[in-house]
């Protein structure tokens, strides 16, 4: 049964680079059916969005994020990585990672689809 | 960016139908998805694609979706449906996924 499970400092400074691992497990983060995404959920702002990444490298950012964001994968590892430069107290939040399939539109258009599969989430405080 | 609108709570006795709206403008158009938060857990997706439910969602969880409106339907509610629920669709204009801000539903 495929999981996740986030891992990473609870605590940030501000200014400094928030950084979380994703790990995958009871399958393979090469599976072709799979993007593997990031999303944060604050009491103020609600779920946001912040971007997904395929096993190949190919990764795809939500643009109010683009400049301050990366997403990276191991394969070796069965992981994905974020990194989120910068910080200030508005990044406070509860960071998921889930799993959302491959997906295109009646166009062919790559969408985000639904998100099938969430991990726990970790919650990050940014503060000095 | 696209707004989802949900009602800021939902209240329920056991055994009778809930129903959760998510608005937008013509939100007919787009397929929306539900999701249900319980306390200090990650959010578990119980509709997909307007209408269709993923294996092991119980069949009292339904949705519709027409015009500016989505509806979640929770039949013969039990206390342990009790939970945050989520509405999100893409929104191709800005070409990101979007979540209503969640309703609270409270089995009373």
């Amino acid at each position: 049964q495929l999981q996740l499970q986030e891992s990473g400092p609870g605590l940030v400074k501000p200014s400094e680079t928030l950084s979380l691992t994703c790990t995958v497990s009871g399958g393979s983060i090469r599976s072709s059916r799979y993007y593997w995404g990031w999303i944060r959920q604050t009491p103020g702002k609600g779920l946001e969005y912040i971007g997904s990444i395929y096993y190949s490298g190919s990764a795809f950012y939500t643009p109010s994020l683009k400049s301050r964001v990366s997403i990276s994968v191991d394969r070796s590892q069965n992981q994905l990585s974020l990194e989120l430069r910068s910080v200030t107290a508005a990044d406070t939040a509860v960071y998921f990672c889930a799993a959302h399939p491959d997906y295109y539109d009646s166009r062919g258009v790559w969408m985000v689809n639904a998100f099938e599969l969430w991990g726990q989430g970790k919650m990050v405080t940014v503060s000095s | 960016s696209y707004v989802l609108t949900q009602p800021p709570s939902v209240s329920v006795a056991p055994g009778q139908t809930a129903k959760i709206t998510c608005g937008g403008a013509n939100i007919g158009s787009k397929g929306v998805h539900w999701y249900q938060q319980k306390p200090g857990q990650a959010p578990v997706l119980v509709v997909f694609d307007d209408s269709d439910r993923p294996s092991g969602i119980p069949e009292r969880f339904s949705g519709s979706n027409s015009g500016d409106t989505a509806t979640l339907t929770i039949s013969r509610v039990e206390v342990g449906d009790e939970a945050d629920f989520f509405c999100q669709v893409w929104d191709s204009d800005s070409g990101h996924p979007v979540f209503g801000g969640g309703t609270p539903l409270t089995v009373l």
